[in-house]
């Protein structure tokens, strides 16, 4: 079971950029790193997925060292709606073990 | 496309009373998961379809939990006689078929919120 070990909550302001890092030391060959944002009320959302090196989409860029052992998740310019929550799961085609974790609370103040 | 919909998005019941949560996955999603958090505790895991078929239900926690998926589409989860530790956010999630180049992606259900009184 990977586990992640996440800061639990971080303050930034609008039009910041939003780095947050993840720490999954016991990952294993095959496991990808997925991270997904829970808003209040709502279900958690996909918001990227890598394997290694970085990835990036419309939404955010995910950073992944050649160790693997971290990732950091990268929002540009945030803004008060990118408020919430924000899980690192680290598995592959096993959600019966994905470790959820409390998450990173982020807040985004204007 | 329609998402992930589960019914009722709240419920409230008293201790001993009978409770059905419902789940309808992306249409042709053959993976469905249910999940639940209850207070103070991360999410966890409870159970998980391919089809209609159960491939593994090693997180629900006792034998008053029940689920299924008749002929593999929407899944009920019932839970009899609720108890009060039963109160917390049941999550429905579902993703397509397996694909061994790429690692599949769960699309979860806006939760149903159980309190148990």
């Amino acid at each position: 079971l990977a586990k992640t070990t996440q800061p639990i909550s971080m303050d930034s302001y609008e039009g910041q950029e939003v780095n947050i890092t993840c720490s999954h030391n016991n990952i294993a060959t095959n496991d990808y790193i997925t991270w997904y944002q829970q808003f209040p009320s709502q279900g958690p959302r996909f918001i990227i997925q890598g394997y290694k090196t970085k990835v990036t989409n419309e939404v955010a860029s995910l950073f992944i060292p050649a160790d693997r052992k971290s990732s950091t998740l990268s929002l540009p310019r945030v803004s008060l709606s990118d408020t919430a929550v924000y899980y690192c799961l680290v598995g592959r085609h096993n959600f019966n073990k994905f470790y959820f974790g409390s998450g990173t609370k982020l807040n985004v103040k204007p | 496309e329609a998402g992930v919909t589960q019914f009722p998005s709240h419920s409230v019941i008293e201790k001993g009373q009978t409770v059905t949560l419902r789940c309808d996955p992306i249409s042709g999603h053959d993976n469905l998961y249910w999940y639940r958090r209850v207070m103070g505790k991360e999410i966890k895991f409870l159970l998980h379809f391919v089809k209609e078929s159960k491939q593994d239900e090693s997180g629900m926690p006792n034998n008053r939990f029940l689920a299924e998926r008749t002929g593999g589409t929407y899944s009920t989860l019932k839970v009899q006689p609720a108890e009060l530790e039963d109160s917390g956010v049941y999550f429905c999630a579902s993703s397509q078929d397996r694909d061994s180049t790429t690692n599949e992606k769960l699309f979860f259900g806006s939760g149903t919120q159980l309190s148990v009184l």
